[in-house]
């Protein structure tokens, strides 16, 4: 199984709501990664958890806030979120270190904010 | 500091003709390479990788790129287009974030291949 799964696959909130988007991974992998990309723009990253702790925040604003349960899983919570913050939202997971380094992607969760 | 550049932002090309799709990369480490396919509204999805050895890499859907060190280039390469090719294809170069094991994918701007019939 080489899948990384995302849910949902389109979300429409309100600026005063609280979502959250799941991401779930069953290779093994010990490294997840939440991504941000805006249209016809490449793949920011935003987070980086290992071995379920977080590693990475690439200054991120508070309104968005990963967890990580277990090993397998992935959050993101949403809670305040403007219009800019619009954006497709994807998962990752990769091995850490070695040289097998493939990072796979979840197909995504498409965020509006109205 | 690692960096990949993709100077084309779009490439039309006929179907069943070749294309080539460019990538530079700096780098002042190990360089490990690779290419990422974006199909309307997906993910991404990884057409192959260069992380070491021999430097024609060959990947999935009959693409392939050459890794050229002097050149500092990881160009990708497909003989005879298709319709269903036409999509956004990244770049990427594997950096190590602050020095220890956890990674992360500096991507290039993305090319945009729109294949004509």
């Amino acid at each position: 199984d080489t899948e990384v799964t995302q849910t949902p696959k389109h979300l429409v909130m309100g600026m005063t709501n609280k979502k959250s988007l799941k991401c779930e991974q069953h290779m093994g992998h010990r490294a997840m990664y939440w991504y941000k990309q805006k249209a016809k723009k490449p793949p920011e990253l935003m987070f980086v958890y290992s071995y379920e702790k977080l590693s990475i925040n690439e200054s991120v604003p508070s309104r968005f806030s990963p967890e990580c349960p277990n090993s397998s899983l992935l959050n993101l919570h949403l809670h305040a979120l403007q219009p800019e913050d619009s954006a497709l939202y994807l998962c990752a997971s990769s091995q850490e270190g070695g040289a097998n380094t493939e990072a796979f992607f979840g197909q995504g969760t498409r965020l509006t904010v109205v | 500091a690692q960096s990949v550049t993709q100077l084309d932002s779009q490439v039309p090309v006929f179907e069943e003709a070749p294309v080539e799709l460019r990538c530079n990369y700096s780098s002042s480490v190990s360089v490990y390479l690779f290419w990422y396919v974006q199909y309307p509204n997906q993910g991404l999805q990884l057409l192959l990788k260069y992380l070491s050895g021999s430097t024609l890499v060959k990947g999935i859907n009959g693409f392939e790129a050459e890794f050229n060190k002097s050149q500092t280039s990881f160009h990708l390469r497909k003989p005879s287009v298709h319709i269903s090719d036409t999509a956004e294809y990244f770049c990427a170069v594997r950096a190590p974030l602050y020095g220890g094991a956890t990674n992360k994918l500096i991507f290039g701007t993305g090319t945009l291949l729109a294949v004509q019939p």
